[in-house]
């Protein structure tokens, strides 16, 4: 059973909905991740918290609002979405920013 | 040109034989790089990982080679099992970083039996 667990594991939402993705991790670990997962593309990182600070923000449209209260959860606020935003959502987290990513088992979100 | 490049896109092997992957970087500075294994439906799962000072690395039926001047590393899976089915991602270090990393966009391994 993973250690990162995500909710909800499938959001269809509409353009001018606001939804939020959750992300717990029961690792201990001190960095969490957000990555976007689209077919036929490579994983894309989005944001990295490394003991609750935003250490990145990969270039990510503003109607993705990421907030980490905390070391063990990471949550992806959204608002105004495209289409093309739909996508599979990974969170992830490590001991630290140098150790191995674990990932949760993802949102599927559909914005129609 | 992509940061991480892999091949093939979609590998079909019979049961028992071997499966190679291979990926090229473009960062000098990557140091780390893992290998991901995803089934259907599930998330990616570390199989195997290699750091810069190490050319290769073995795990039972896993292995994985490390060429730093040719900036290139591959998979190896001896002995394919239908259960090594899945989309195997391999990724390299952004810089010295390990948690942020550049992906390759993933083979789908299928195998026969």
């Amino acid at each position: 059973e993973t250690g990162v667990t995500q909710t909800p594991r499938h959001l269809v939402m509409g353009m001018t909905n606001k939804k939020s993705l959750k992300c717990e991790q029961h690792l201990g670990h001190n960095a969490m991740y957000w990555y976007k997962q689209s077919a036929k593309k490579p994983l894309e990182l989005m944001f990295v918290y490394n003991f609750k600070e935003q250490t990145e923000n990969n270039s990510v449209p503003s109607r993705f609002s990421p907030e980490c209260p905390n070391s063990s959860h990471l949550f992806l606020h959204l608002h105004t979405l495209q289409p093309e935003d739909s996508a599979l959502y990974l969170c992830a987290s490590s001991q630290d920013r140098d150790s191995p990513l674990h990932f949760g088992n993802g949102t599927r979100l559909t914005v129609t | 040109g992509e940061n991480v490049e892999q091949h093939p896109s979609t590998l079909s092997v019979q049961e028992g034989d071997s499966a190679v992957i291979k990926c090229t970087y473009s960062d000098s500075a990557s140091n780390y790089f893992p290998w991901y294994k995803q089934e259907l439906g599930k998330r990616p799962q570390l199989i195997i990982d290699i750091r810069s000072n190490v050319g290769e690395k073995k795990d039972q039926r896993i292995a994985v080679t490390l060429n730093k001047t040719a900036k290139h590393f591959s998979l190896h899976i001896t002995e394919t099992q239908p259960e090594d089915s899945a989309v195997y991602f391999c990724a390299a270090s952004m810089g010295s970083t390990l948690g942020r990393l550049y992906f390759g966009r993933g083979t789908q391994l299928t195998v026969w039996p």
